[in-house]
């Protein structure tokens, strides 16, 4: 079973930050917090991922609490090709490389 | 473009049959995953090799099987097909099998439509 709670759906409007949360309170201490999106029906696609730092990068970033117990994803500037499926996964390090995705979240942009 | 190749993009078939799907990696990506995605599952984890040797193994049915070949591509075996195996099913890959980075490219996906 998925590791993450996100909520089902979020709206944003063009041009404003999107923000993502995600829930991982049973997350340990040598886990990653991964996120990928998914547009349309093409394959996965990923985003960013991180440890216990803030990590930005050409696409968004990630702001993980003290605790790392949830996360946020930041898209600054949401576009309406930034409409998809967000998942935030919490990687089982010793389970191998295999990703366990939850529902996700489904980011609508809107003009 | 992720770099990961798929074939067939689609596949319709009737049950009772057998497919192939196939997937080429990333150029020097030694992981191969698949998944499959349908519409009441989401996006399940079915079988990882690492360098030609099966490496974990998740919700994948016995009528399936995979394998990777030396030259790194892999193929998703599926049998005696039911209309609920109709699915996405996508190809990953990655450098390496285990550590706590490991970003997967995912490929296009075969849709697998089975009548």
């Amino acid at each position: 079973d998925a590791k993450t709670t996100q909520p089902p759906s979020m709206d944003c409007a063009e041009g404003r930050a999107a923000n993502l949360p995600c829930n991982h309170s049973t997350i340990s201490g040598n886990e990653y917090v991964y996120w990928y999106r998914q547009i349309h029906s093409q394959g996965p696609q990923y985003i960013i991922h991180g440890l216990k730092n803030n990590e930005t990068n050409e696409m968004a970033s990630l702001i993980i609490t003290e605790d790392r117990k949830s996360s946020t994803l930041i898209l600054p500037h949401a576009t309406l090709r930034d409409t998809a499926v967000y998942y935030c996964i919490v990687r089982v390090v010793n389970q191998g490389g295999k990703l366990i995705f939850g529902q996700g979240t489904e980011l609508s942009v809107k003009p | 473009d992720s770099g990961v190749t798929q074939t067939p993009k689609h596949l319709i078939t009737a049950t009772g049959q057998r497919v192939t799907l196939r997937c080429s990696p990333r150029s020097g990506d030694l992981s191969v995953y698949w998944y499959q995605q349908s519409l009441d599952q989401g996006l399940q984890f079915l079988i990882q090799y690492y360098n030609g040797e099966e490496r974990a193994k998740g919700n994948i049915l016995e009528r399936f099987s995979a394998q990777q070949f030396p030259d790194l591509h892999s193929e998703l075996n599926l049998s005696s097909l039911e209309l609920g195996d109709s699915a996405l099913y996508f190809c990953a890959s990655s450098v390496i099998g285990t550590g706590g980075f490991n970003e997967q490219f995912f490929g296009p996906g075969t849709r697998l439509t089975v009548l």
